[in-house]
């Protein structure tokens, strides 16, 4: 069984830029959370996938968006890249979107200059 | 809304002694709740959740957590710690409601330390 992967590990861009970071489920699950990790600081919830819709929303401007395809990997775009996301992105998958365990991948390291 | 408290950022103990990391939480709604650990360059693993019933909850590598609905506090204990455990740990809600279950609010995470 294949854990959460996501890629690229480490990516750095301009700011104004746009980025595509990547995210493999882990078999069989159908959800998929993003979550935005800056330094010393905690997750924060920036949307959820179900069954290709999405299922909920953090706090995050509308230049955060994202994709799930049917074999429920997915997608984050960032548009107009600022200094501020900088951060740990964080992808994790469940069977279902009610109080199932969530599985997270390592992680994408992003810094913008 | 629901907002998560880890009343200690760094807790340092030595190795073999018991450790608690304080957790309290807000919401106007039931709540599940989770215990994550952070290794460097790692993602978060789940050590252990409470979603009903018993409010005592052993999770994996020794480490268990008490649900107090009163107190709104989920703290994580552990009789015995070892240098292995040293990493960041970090207490997240969710709501029940089926809408919004699966989507977490994390704290800002407890750094433990252990010393041999």
């Amino acid at each position: 069984e294949t854990g959460v992967t996501q890629s690229p590990t480490h990516l750095i861009k301009t700011r104004g830029q746009q980025v595509t970071l990547r995210c493999s489920s882990q078999s069989g699950h159908n959800t998929v959370s993003w979550y935005q990790q800056a330094l010393g600081q905690g997750p924060q919830f920036i949307f959820q996938y179900y069954r290709e819709e999405e299922n909920g929303r953090g706090n995050f401007p509308p230049r955060f968006s994202g994709l799930q395809f049917p074999n429920y990997s997915s997608e984050l775009n960032v548009n107009a890249l600022e200094l501020d996301d900088s951060a740990l992105y964080l992808c994790a998958s469940s069977l279902g979107t009610g109080g199932y365990e969530q599985y997270f991948g390592p992680g994408t390291r992003l810094t913008v200059t | 809304a629901q907002s998560v408290t880890q009343l200690d950022s760094q807790v340092p103990v030595f190795e073999e002694a018991p450790v608690e990391l304080r957790c309290n939480y807000s919401s106007s709604v039931s709540v599940y709740l989770f215990w994550y650990v952070q290794y460097p360059n790692q993602g978060l693993q789940l050590l252990l959740k409470y979603l009903s019933g018993s409010t005592l909850v052993k999770g994996i590598n020794g480490f268990e957590a008490e649900f107090n609905k009163s107190q709104t506090s989920f703290h994580l204990r552990k009789p015995s710690v070892h240098i292995s455990d040293t990493a960041e740990y970090f207490c997240a809600v969710s709501e029940t409601f089926n809408t919004n279950a699966g989507k977490s609010t994390f704290g800002d995470g407890t750094t433990l330390t252990v010393k041999p």
